[in-house]
């Protein structure tokens, strides 16, 4: 079954602390994963995929195949992260175009 | 460019009616998919389509169609509504088949069934 984990539903850090926002994933063929990133009254928006192996504000993520899974990380986090964040498995590679399967999401609230 | 756009915002619907949600994709885009966001359910796929053929339906029932234009605009239309069709309606353009390539978000329509 495809499938996208995000345990936590709140992750709540002090600003300058580092952050980690877990994703697992359940996938038989080629995984494509996404990070996206929705802010307050604000349009959901991509924030990295893994093929792309690039930091955007901060952020990195890598994707381990043996643990299944692909963790959003960045150093020291900002107030201005505060968002809801989603992980996102493509179901493309075995025919299912269009068809992103999200988690749950997890809402970072960074205090100051 | 101007993004994704949907319209209407917001729509409050009786229990049995019908209702049409509009796209218009980023201009270039192709791909057009959407999601259906509830608080339980989190975002499910309903369908995508490309070059104005449907190329992947999600798990819903027959109720939900869809269907795209020349210009790559789209619409969704659900038949018979039914009060668990309450939710926001999110709209997705891409500028190859999605998936394979980055999907832009629209601000989606909220649906209110009574």
């Amino acid at each position: 079954a495809q499938r996208v984990t995000q345990p936590e539903k709140l992750l709540s850090v002090f600003k300058g602390a580092p952050v980690e926002l877990k994703c697992n994933y359940s996938y038989s063929g080629s995984p494509e994963l996404f990070w996206y990133v929705q802010y307050s009254r604000q349009r959901l928006q991509l924030l990295l995929r893994h093929i792309s192996r690039e930091s955007i504000k901060g952020f990195t993520a890598d994707l381990n195949k043996g643990e299944t899974s692909f963790h959003l990380k960045k150093p020291f986090a900002q107030e201005e992260d505060s968002a809801m964040y989603y992980c996102a498995l493509s179901a493309a590679g075995s025919g299912n175009t269009g068809k992103l399967i999200f988690g749950q999401g997890t809402t970072l609230q960074v205090k100051p | 460019k101007a993004g994704v756009t949907q319209t209407p915002r917001y729509l409050i619907k009786t229990r049995g009616q019908q209702v049409t949600l509009s796209c218009s994709p980023i201009s270039g885009h192709r791909s057009v998919s959407w999601y259906q966001q509830t608080p339980g359910q989190g975002l499910q796929f309903l369908f995508e389509y490309f070059s104005e053929t449907q190329r992947n339906k999600g798990n819903f029932p027959g109720r939900f169609s869809g269907r795209q234009f020349s210009n790559s605009r789209s619409e969704m239309n659900v038949s018979t509504l039914e009060l668990g069709d309450s939710a926001l309606y999110l709209c997705a353009s891409s500028l190859g088949l999605g998936g394979y390539s980055p999907l832009h978000f629209g601000n989606g329509t909220r649906l209110t069934v009574t």
